[in-house]
């Protein structure tokens, strides 16, 4: 069974704080995604890193896939209280697994103003 | 549809009825997944279908659970005799073709509450 580890699991900053969620594993993913969720919507989707060491920025979010496609991290510059809800990684593994992603815990972001 | 719609939006039933919740994925979309998301679980693999065909029912969590594709579109996942534990966000996704999961559009999902 693949496991997604993902820290931390609450986070509540001032407005114009850094941050960092990461998402390990002891498993090699094909590709990681990161979700962005609000209450009573689904999850949606920020960015898929398919390759080791890719580095893929979307305005203000830096997303970074291990080397070894193992761990990923997500870096907020400057949050703002629009940034506030639920980050999950999710990982495919691709081959057998296909088409079943891996879901981290999740990390509550709460930015204040 | 613009996105993938799931009805209903919130369900209550009683301990040992049986439930369908239903699933519009974005037309056009070959695959359609479903998941569960509760407190404490995350989100959890049910099962996904490309087409018709479910090639993983794995993540299901008992016999109780069953789900149906038809006509490559609408996907009806049923709950017979629910149980507490069934309680949860049912959640449904569909991807383009030859994105598989690694481009998911998710509805905003089923509340299932079991009294």
């Amino acid at each position: 069974t693949q496991l997604l580890e993902q820290s931390p699991q609450f986070l509540s900053i001032q407005e114009g704080e850094n941050l960092t969620v990461y998402c390990n594993s002891s498993s090699v993913f094909s590709s990681l995604q990161w979700y962005r969720q609000e209450p009573g919507e689904g999850p949606v989707l920020l960015v898929t890193v398919v390759t080791g060491g890719e580095v893929k920025k979307l305005k203000r979010l830096t997303f970074q896939f291990g080397d070894a496609r193992k761990d990923s991290s997500l870096h907020i510059t400057a949050a703002q209280p629009g940034d506030t809800g639920l980050y999950l990684c999710a990982g495919d593994a691709g081959g057998t697994s296909y088409g079943k992603l891996t879901f981290g815990q999740g990390t509550i972001l709460t930015v204040h103003p | 549809g613009a996105g993938v719609s799931q009805s209903p939006s919130n369900k209550v039933t009683e301990k040992g009825k049986d439930v369908e919740l239903r699933c519009d994925p974005i037309s056009g979309h070959t695959a359609l997944y479903w998941y569960r998301q509760s407190l404490g679980q995350g989100l959890e693999f049910l099962i996904y279908f490309q087409g018709n065909s479910a090639p993983d029912k794995s993540g299901l969590p008992s016999d109780r659970f069953s789900a149906e594709r038809t006509g490559g579109s609408v996907s009806t996942l049923t709950i017979q005799r629910t149980q507490q534990e069934d309680s949860a966000v049912y959640l449904c996704a569909s991807s383009p073709p030859g994105l598989g999961p690694e481009k998911l559009f998710f509805g905003s999902g089923t509340q299932l509450s079991v009294l």
